[in-house]
């Protein structure tokens, strides 16, 4: 089993529409989770971070954790073409440990 | 602001050459910073992670005489590719931990370096 799992995709979505991402990690001490975004020829860009249960929202962004199903996901509303990209669902089991868990990434299509 | 710049962007070398990229923290002090490698169309693999004033610590199955890593200053790291191959084409990414209040560390991306070995 993968530490962290993430459909690759591509998941396709039109313009204006709530585009979901999914991710779960397999270590119940993991305490915190991060989203990130990757364009294509890109490093990764910090998109959110959740650390406690339940919803976090930022602008169009919204993450959602779920601690005791070990699951974080990340809506996208209003979709844009700019949203296309991939999204990296990344895991950290904090308590002063620094090494990140990457997924493989989810390609989203914004499609116009 | 950008948090982190990498050095250089883009490299194109010989088959057997040695290549440094230099990953440097920007207005803060980085005691550990994390080398990531990435292939086309697959997902970002660590390769080591940089320690300040100490050995780096590499990943399975990555070879620490091929990819050597000097973590000299608190704000720069830098991984030299010795005799580089072909194979080892790829986008290489440095990352740094910014403490945050409460303990809770985020990881922030350079903007990668594009290597091709001819």
């Amino acid at each position: 089993q993968k530490e962290v799992e993430q459909n690759s995709g591509p998941l396709s979505v039109p313009e204006g529409a709530i585009a979901s991402l999914n991710c779960t990690y397999s270590d119940r001490g993991s305490q915190s989770f991060f989203w990130y975004r990757q364009y294509s020829g890109k490093s990764p860009e910090l998109i959110m971070s959740i650390y406690s249960n339940g919803d976090k929202e930022d602008g169009r962004f919204t993450a959602q954790l779920n601690k005791a199903s070990q699951y974080v996901s990340l809506l996208i509303r209003d979709s844009q073409p700019s949203d296309s990209a991939t999204y990296l669902c990344a895991v950290n089991k904090s308590g002063g440990y620094q090494k990140v868990t990457f997924g493989t990434g989810t390609k989203l299509q914004v499609i116009p | 602001g950008a948090v982190v710049s990498q050095h250089p962007s883009r490299v194109i070398c010989k088959s057997g050459t040695s290549v440094k990229i230099e990953c440097r923290s920007l207005d803060f002090q980085a005691t550990t910073m994390f080398w990531y490698r990435q292939f086309p169309k697959q997902s970002l693999m660590l390769m080591a992670t940089s320690n300040e004033g100490s050995k780096a610590t590499y990943e399975q199955g990555v070879e620490k005489d091929k990819f050597l890593i000097n973590h000299a200053s608190l704000t720069l790291s830098t991984l030299t590719v010795t005799s580089a191959h072909p194979e080892d084409s790829s986008f290489y990414i440095c990352s740094v931990n910014l403490p945050k209040r409460g303990g809770t560390d985020t990881q922030y991306f350079g903007p990668g370096t594009r290597l091709t070995v001819l």
